[in-house]
């Protein structure tokens, strides 16, 4: 059972360049979601998914793009890549989508570190 | 919106003695979640404890406890016997499930130094 798998670890792009950041569960949990951290900060919600065919939009969803055909996948895309876009991107995942109970709790990846120059 | 606060400066403790981390948080939701994380330096976030709304006791999970005041808005993390591992960032966060998407608000977090 490996959890909250996520790749790359790291990643260099040039402004204006494309990527997807890959995150995958075999936990069977229905909830996912990315949120960046840059310094100082707390994390903040990109995009998050319900179960499988449904995403939404976090806090700060600009630039970025998602979907999910699978239960276990839930991938990141950066249309644009931008120098402000430079962070750390963790996915988690929890059991259920928000049921008020302890099944609620969000396990993290290892995260993404992505540099935009 | 749901608002977590946490203003502790670095904190460094002595290893084996106790440590409180202050955690506030507002909402006007009778139903939320509250959880704690711990990140090291390498990076990753580890869950530590979860407390919810409705719970009539403070949760405990090995040498972590939660101190629940739900009038005071407060959410306490307190580590027991302090060890060297336990130097890191600690993270408070809340979900509001009654809103269907369990997305998490976190503080901006209490960093602990834990010394010999």
């Amino acid at each position: 059972n490996a959890g909250v798998t996520q790749t790359p670890k790291f990643q260099v792009l040039k402004t204006g360049q494309s990527m997807t950041l890959q995150c995958a569960q075999d936990m069977n949990h229905e909830y996912m979601s990315w949120y960046r951290q840059d310094p100082g900060m707390g994390l903040r919600l990109i995009h998050y998914s319900v179960g499988a065919g449904i995403t939404d939009q976090g806090e700060v969803p600009n630039g970025y793009n998602v979907s999910r055909s699978t239960t276990e996948d839930f991938p990141l895309r950066l249309l644009s890549a931008a120098p402000s876009q430079t962070s750390v991107y963790f996915c988690a995942s929890s059991a259920t989508p928000g049921t008020s109970g302890p099944t609620d709790t969000q396990y993290f990846g290892p995260g993404t570190r992505l540099t935009v120059l | 919106a749901q608002k977590i606060t946490q203003t502790q400066p670095g904190m460094f403790v002595q290893e084996k003695e106790a440590v409180t981390l202050d955690c506030t948080y507002d909402t006007s939701d009778p139903s939320y979640g509250l959880f704690w994380y711990k990140q090291p330096s390498s990076g990753e976030m580890i869950f530590l404890i979860y407390q919810g709304s409705y719970d009539q006791q403070n949760a405990t999970e090995g040498r972590y406890s939660l101190n629940f005041q739900k009038a005071r808005k407060s959410a306490n993390l307190v580590i027991s016997a302090s060890q060297l591992g336990d130097s890191a960032m600690y993270f408070c966060a809340m979900s509001l499930p009654l809103r269907g998407n369990n997305r998490l608000a976190f503080g901006k977090g209490n960093q602990v130094v834990v010394i010999p």
